[in-house]
């Protein structure tokens, strides 16, 4: 069965700092990858997808970027943190083919101060 | 363009109750509907799926939802309330796009009172 783990589960990191997320998926071949963001008391939020290795597909212009070094394995960083990126951060995958239902990892929780 | 419709940012019920969460979807293309939770800090779990074929779909801890595409709403509904059932709830519709992204609604936050 497939397993998606994130880390760390939650992040306090001062403002102008670096950040590093990391996200992986066990028991599947090439999968689609996606990260989330929730801001506080908002939904949902696609800030990137990936449908293979180096390919990077950014939905809104920000200081965060991402990456997927090896098949199974996504990425998302910045280079400094902004208040506003502070929120959880969802990584999600799904099987390449027919079927279009997203599974998601357990979360990351950053705090901007 | 694809879009989702969550009517109710926040539903309250007692235990024990009927559950019935509202979405309505926007689609050019026969829809692939999700419906998904969340608990409190954890990744959101897919309740259930409408792709094709039957328009009452079931899921797990005892939910359903109907596709009615003359009214473009795919409810999420549960005969009986329970305290568990108090989280978060998201409709979403596939994206008939390359790379089959999800749209989701703004969600449900249900709260289950004794």
């Amino acid at each position: 069965s497939q397993t998606i783990h994130q880390w760390p589960a939650t992040l306090v990191q001062p403002v102008g700092s670096p950040l590093s997320l990391e996200c992986t998926v066990e028991g599947t071949s090439n999968p689609n990858l996606y990260w989330y963001r929730q801001a506080a008391g908002r939904g949902l939020q696609l800030l990137f997808y990936s449908v293979g290795i180096g390919q990077i597909s950014s939905e809104v212009p920000q200081n965060l970027s991402a990456s997927r070094p090896q098949d199974r394995q996504f990425i998302l960083s910045s280079k400094k943190l902004l208040l506003s990126d502070s929120g959880f951060y969802l990584c999600a995958w799904r099987l390449t083919g027919g079927r279009r239902e997203q599974y998601f990892g357990p979360g990351t929780r950053l705090t901007v101060t | 363009a694809q879009s989702v419709t969550q009517l109710g940012s926040h539903v309250s019920v007692s235990e024990g109750a009927l559950v019935l969460l509202r979405c309505n979807y926007s689609s050019s293309v026969p829809p692939y509907l999700f419906w998904y939770v969340q608990y409190p800090n954890q990744g959101l779990q897919l309740l259930l799926k409408y792709t094709t074929g039957a328009t009452l779909v079931k899921g797990i801890n005892g939910f359903e939802a109907e596709f009615k595409k003359s009214e473009t709403s795919f409810h999420l509904t549960k005969p009986s309330a329970h305290m568990s059932d108090a989280a978060e709830y998201f409709c979403a519709v596939s994206d008939s796009g390359g790379y089959n992204k999800l749209i989701f609604g703004a969600g449900t936050r249900l709260a289950v009172h004794p």
